[in-house]
């Protein structure tokens, strides 16, 4: 069965350093890879999609990269703010699997000054 | 901006009622879908629709069923509540597949 992994245990970094958060994905021939951030008790907010032809998307200090032979998407967040702090979640939707996104558990991000 | 609107925050419901869970997207979007996330699950899909009285079942459907009559609007229904579909309701849109998902606020509900 489709599986994504992405780390549970809480990323904490120092403000102004450069984040980045892993998802890992088995068994999937993604048609394209999304990221979202969710505040606690809110909905998730789409930040980036990344196809499955592309290497890399950037979106002012967000950056994703997709590579489909490690299975394996990487988001970074440079100069990191203490408002940055959020769970990020990453979500999939593959070839074949009836147009629908399936998401992660989420990695928790915290910022300290 | 896309604004996906669901009618509650917080809700308390009693074992065996019948919950309705609305939701309104104000952007005459095609697609709509519900999902449901508990602490170490993620967000997992319940229904979904591509147009107006279709809908496609999810991941795990048992226990809910969904009503669209109008484009705007994407209805949840709990047949008989029980206690183990307390939980966070979030309704999605978007206007084509291979777009980013706007999402409601959510629904905190608990069934007693």
């Amino acid at each position: 069965s489709q599986k994504i992994e992405q780390n549970s245990e809480a990323l904490n970094i120092q403000e102004g350093k450069t984040a980045t958060l892993t998802c890992n994905y088995t068994n999937y021939s993604p048609a394209y890879l999304q990221w979202y951030r969710q505040d606690p008790g809110r909905g998730p907010v789409f930040l980036l999609l990344i196809r499955e032809n592309e290497k890399e998307k950037r979106k002012e200090r967000l950056k994703v990269t997709f590579d489909t032979t490690l299975k394996q998407s990487l988001f970074h967040i440079t100069a990191s703010q203490p408002a940055d702090s959020a769970t990020y979640l990453c979500a999939l939707e593959w070839t074949g699997g009836g147009n629908k996104l399936t998401f992660g558990t989420g990695t928790q991000l915290k910022v300290e000054l | 901006d896309v604004k996906v609107t669901q009618s509650s925050r917080y809700l308390v419901k009693r074992t065996g009622e019948k919950v309705f869970l609305e939701c309104v997207q104000d952007m005459d979007h095609e697609n709509m879908f519900w999902y449901r996330q508990d602490p170490g699950l993620g967000l997992r899909l319940i229904y979904f629709s591509y147009d107006v009285k279709m809908k496609e079942k999810g991941d795990i459907p048992e226990g809910y069923s969904v009503s669209r009559e109008k484009k705007e609007r994407f209805s949840l229904i709990l047949e008989s509540a029980s206690t183990n579909q307390t939980s966070m309701y979030l309704c999605a849109s978007i206007p084509l597949l291979g777009y980013g998902y706007t999402f409601g606020s959510g629904t905190r509900l608990t069934v007693v």
